[in-house]
């Protein structure tokens, strides 16, 4: 599937605590997301890159960093995770720019927080 | 900001019926995309619509672009057991500034089938 991991794919941490949570592309796309799962309400976009060093905001950004320093590797950070965070977070990648634009997701991180 | 309903939520059908489900944006999409997720899997691109009123099929899928490019549908005809999972149709903001790269995706609709 497109050649990406998240790692790890379940994690339990109490809140107050720093959570990172890595994709790793093997293909070279310079464009990745991440997103978040919730029942009720589908997917949502957290932060995505369209390169090494390029990152903007989506629609649920408070609470979370990202950073890319390499083109296969995009981070989400929680700073100091709460219990609202708990959810399931799926990275994504668009072999783009141009035409088509699907995208292409990983197996996804279970992310509880106690 | 840009938002996408679908319905039904759920939708619970016998083997061999049909189902559908409708997506609609709020403001005119470049393109649409439509995806599905296995139980505890991940979402699978299935097809992409770009163009006002197209229609598309994928074997017993169905999907079609409004002639206004804000809605949407995904049509199975004669389900399986197979055709379980959850729906999800995505659109791309024709008025993002060039920025074709953000989806916004609709809550989906899962789907269950009785054999």
């Amino acid at each position: 599937d497109a050649g990406i991991t998240q790692s790890p794919r379940h994690k339990v941490t109490e809140t107050g605590t720093p959570v990172t949570l890595r994709c790793h592309q093997t293909e070279n796309h310079r464009y990745m997301y991440w997103y978040r799962q919730d029942p009720g309400h589908g997917l949502r976009l957290i932060h995505y890159s369209y390169g090494v060093k390029d990152t903007d905001k989506g629609e649920v950004s408070d609470g979370y960093s990202v950073s890319r320093s390499k083109t296969e590797d995009f981070l989400l950070t929680l700073e100091s995770a709460t219990s609202s965070q708990t959810s399931v977070y799926f990275c994504a990648i668009r072999p783009g720019p141009r035409y088509p634009y699907e995208q292409y997701f990983g197996p996804g991180t279970r992310l509880t927080v106690t | 900001g840009q938002q996408v309903m679908q319905i039904p939520q759920y939708q619970h059908v016998q083997e061999g019926e049909d189902f559908t489900t409708y997506c609609n944006s709020s403001t005119t999409l470049s393109n649409i995309q439509w995806y599905k997720q296995r139980p505890g899997g991940h979402p699978v691109f299935l097809i992409q619509l770009v163009k006002s009123g197209e229609v598309k099929k994928q074997k017993r899928l169905t999907f079609q672009f409004g002639e206004a490019k804000k809605n949407s549908s995904l049509h199975i005809t004669a389900t399986q057991t197979t055709d379980v999972g959850t729906y999800f149709c995505a659109g791309v903001a024709l008025n993002s500034g060039g920025s074709n790269y953000k989806l916004t995706f609709g809550k989906g609709t899962l789907l269950t089938v009785n054999p």
